[in-house]
């Protein structure tokens, strides 16, 4: 495995049910990222986690979001009680922690997420 | 607060013509700079990485140039191809305690053969 891989490619979903993602990092890298992309904009950052501790979470992760990094291995984010407003791509980025390398993000293909 | 901003928002170019996509930021004290490539519903690819430390970053055609004192990057990109017809997101990394990378809303180029 030479890249970061996301699972599911495209998940459609009524309002109001849950869903979960998958990242798989690079295997190598104990730092992992979630990001969240609406169309005509660029990426805005989530959480982040290093091995499997979660240092940050962004205000824009609600209630209603989880993630967690088993092991420090693959990470899920879970969106329960879906909203149209959650439709979006969810990519997952991994990289060395900054300071003992050049802090370089690798990202997957994203999740789409389309809730109806 | 660190605010990304990239201009212009959208560029056509005829194939051949050599252009350059700008990207400023309002905090000069970064840790890194990256610039992306985007295809419509893919995930993001890396183009070139820049150190706080570094003035330019050279990959094939394209050239990457940071001036931490102005705020600003470009990135150049050679003898454009239609297959360069993607969005090109620029990204900072703020120190390097920073946790994530912010990105600004990205350059649409279209190379028309």
């Amino acid at each position: 495995d030479t890249g970061v891989s996301q699972d599911p490619r495209h998940k459609i979903t009524k309002r109001g049910q849950n869903v979960t993602f998958r990242c798989d990092p690079i295997s190598e890298h104990n730092r992992l990222y979630w990001y969240r992309q609406t169309l005509g904009q660029g990426p805005e950052f989530l959480t982040y986690f290093q091995n499997e501790a979660q240092l940050e979470k962004s205000r824009l992760l609600s209630d209603r979001f989880s993630a967690e990094r088993p092991k420090g291995s693959f990470s899920t984010l879970e969106i329960q009680r879906t909203e149209q407003g959650d439709s979006a791509m969810y990519l997952c980025a991994s990289s060395f922690p900054t300071g003992t390398n050049t802090g370089e993000l690798f990202f997957g293909e994203g999740s789409r997420l389309t809730v109806l | 607060k660190q605010e990304v901003t990239q201009i212009p928002a959208a560029l056509s170019v005829p194939e051949g013509e050599n252009l350059v996509l700008n990207c400023s930021f309002t905090d000069s004290a970064i840790y890194n700079l990256q610039w992306f490539r985007q295809d419509p519903g893919k995930g993001l690819t890396s183009l070139l990485l820049i150190q706080s430390s570094q003035r330019e970053q050279t990959s094939g055609r394209l050239n990457a140039s940071l001036d931490k004192s102005s705020g600003r990057s470009t990135l150049y990109i050679a003898a454009s191809q239609p297959g360069d017809s993607a969005t090109y997101l620029c990204a900072v990394l703020a120190n390097q305690a920073g946790t994530a990378l912010i990105f600004g809303k990205g350059t649409t180029l279209s190379v028309s053969s």
